[in-house]
């Protein structure tokens, strides 16, 4: 069965220092890849997708993901944290049924 | 350019009543969903419409109904609402099902007393 899996329930970072936040995926198939971002009190917005191709995909807000086949991962990046970066992050993949699967998210906290 | 909107926002039942959840979306998308959020546990899909006139149970599908009323519309109903059905519920809709992004509404947070 298709799952994904946020190792990080929750990350606290320097304002200004570099982000990683990891998905690990478990899927048959190629892939279709994504991540959100949930503000408090908001809905969840799409940051970036990966269906396939170069497998480095740039999103909104300066984030990036890397997908790696071999590691089964996904993981996002940002290279300088802002404190409006504060957030839920949530990865997920569209599944051979045509539903997305999502981990339980990952909640990020900025250090001034 | 409001995208998905749902009504109303903030809802408090006392357990046994009922409630209908609306959502519309102004993006001509084909297919929706909604969705449960409850802490450390993602979001559950409850019930999908992949297009208008069908409509298919979810992971969560217990305890609610939906009517996608047109292309625009797809309610949630809680006919006998329960302190297990407190949550947060968000609609989404895509473009056609399977292998799109889904856009979000801001949410409807329910309480039941």
């Amino acid at each position: 069965a298709q799952s994904v899996t946020q190792p990080d329930i929750h990350i606290t970072v320097s304002e200004g220092a570099s982000l990683e936040l990891r998905c690990n995926y478990s899927y048959g198939a190629t892939p279709y890849l994504f991540w959100y971002v949930q503000s408090p009190g908001q809905g969840l917005q799409l940051l970036l997708k990966y269906f396939s191709g170069d497998t480095l995909v740039q999103g909104i807000k300066g984030f990036e993901a890397e997908f790696k086949r071999s590691q089964s991962s996904f993981n996002l990046r940002k290279p300088s944290v802002h404190w409006s970066d504060a957030a839920e992050y949530f990865c997920a993949v569209s599944s051979n049924t045509g539903k997305l699967i999502f981990g339980q998210g990952t909640t990020l906290q900025v250090k001034p | 350019n409001a995208g998905v909107t749902q009504t109303p926002k903030f809802q408090v039942l006392k357990t046994g009543q009922s409630m209908t959840l609306q959502c519309a979306q102004d993006m001509n998308h084909n297919s929706m969903y909604w969705y449960r959020q409850d802490p450390g546990m993602g979001l559950r899909l409850i019930y999908y419409s992949a297009s208008e006139g069908t409509t298919d149970k979810g992971e969560v599908p217990n305890g609610y109904n939906v009517s996608r009323l047109n292309k625009r519309e797809f309610s949630l109903r809680l006919e006998s609402a329960a302190p297990s059905q407190t949550s947060v519920y968000f609609c989404a809709s895509s473009e056609r099902h399977g292998y799109q992004p889904q856009h979000f509404g801001d949410g409807t947070r329910l309480s039941i007393l």
